[in-house]
């Protein structure tokens, strides 16, 4: 079954720093979407993206995030200048044209 | 504006045990969509059920049950028969219709399932 696959699986970085964060969205699928869990909380929302653009956008996508789909397998998240507040779980999710998002196994970042 | 509660943070029962996770979503609009996802420990997120706002039927899946009550905007979700793998956080989630996008979760219930 196919399925969203991210990588690094966990990326240690120091603050400051800038991190990439890859998914492979299910390779039919036309949506995708992160999202973010810091420890021990709920997942929340950060960003859609459909046709080359973001479609929507939360208030913690602010301008340290980027997100970018470089080829026609990936798509990526960037923090420019990373923050200790920025250590979280950070999960990619794609959808085709149901209303399932279908999420991947995530990249826990851990900012030093 | 669109809200998720979950109000058991943590959950334990003893194998074999039936454990009901409730839910309860507030929406003003008519069309929106439910789901379960599970998160297991090693921490990534199981889609379980999606239900739309007008289909009210009742759905099993093996040990799996879910009862969607429109009146009481509540999405409880039961395991009949609990075991150890059943152990993970379970998280509610609300996506409205005219959004696409964003998917609005709850805070989660950790349910433990004791040998």
């Amino acid at each position: 079954e196919p399925e969203v696959t991210q990588t690094p699986s966990h990326q240690v970085t120091q603050m400051g720093q800038e991190v990439i964060l890859r998914c492979v969205p299910i390779s039919n699928h036309l949506y995708f979407y992160w999202y973010r869990q810091i420890l021990g909380q709920k997942v929340e929302f950060l960003v859609s993206f459909y046709n080359n653009e973001i479609s929507e956008k939360s208030e913690i996508f602010d301008d340290q995030f980027s997100v970018e789909r470089p080829d026609g397998s990936n798509f990526t998240l960037k923090i420019r200048s990373t923050k200790l507040e920025d250590s979280a779980m950070y999960f990619c999710a794609s959808r085709f044209g149901t209303d399932t998002q279908y999420f991947g196994p995530g990249t826990r970042l851990t900012v030093l | 504006a669109q809200k998720v509660t979950q109000a058991q943070t943590e959950i334990s029962v003893v194998e074999k045990e039936d454990v009901t996770l409730d839910c309860v979503y507030e929406t003003r609009d008519t069309t929106y969509y439910l789901f379960w996802y599970k998160q297991p420990p090693s921490g990534e997120l199981v889609f379980l059920i999606r239900r739309n706002s007008f289909d009210e039927q009742n759905e099993i899946s093996g040990r799996y049950s879910w009862n969607f009550q429109k009146s009481t905007s509540s999405f409880n979700f039961t395991i009949t028969a609990s075991q150890v793998v059943d152990s993970a956080v379970y998280f509610c989630a609300l996506r409205l219709d005219f959004s696409y996008d964003k998917v609005i979760f709850g805070p989660g219930t950790s349910l433990s399932v004791i040998p």
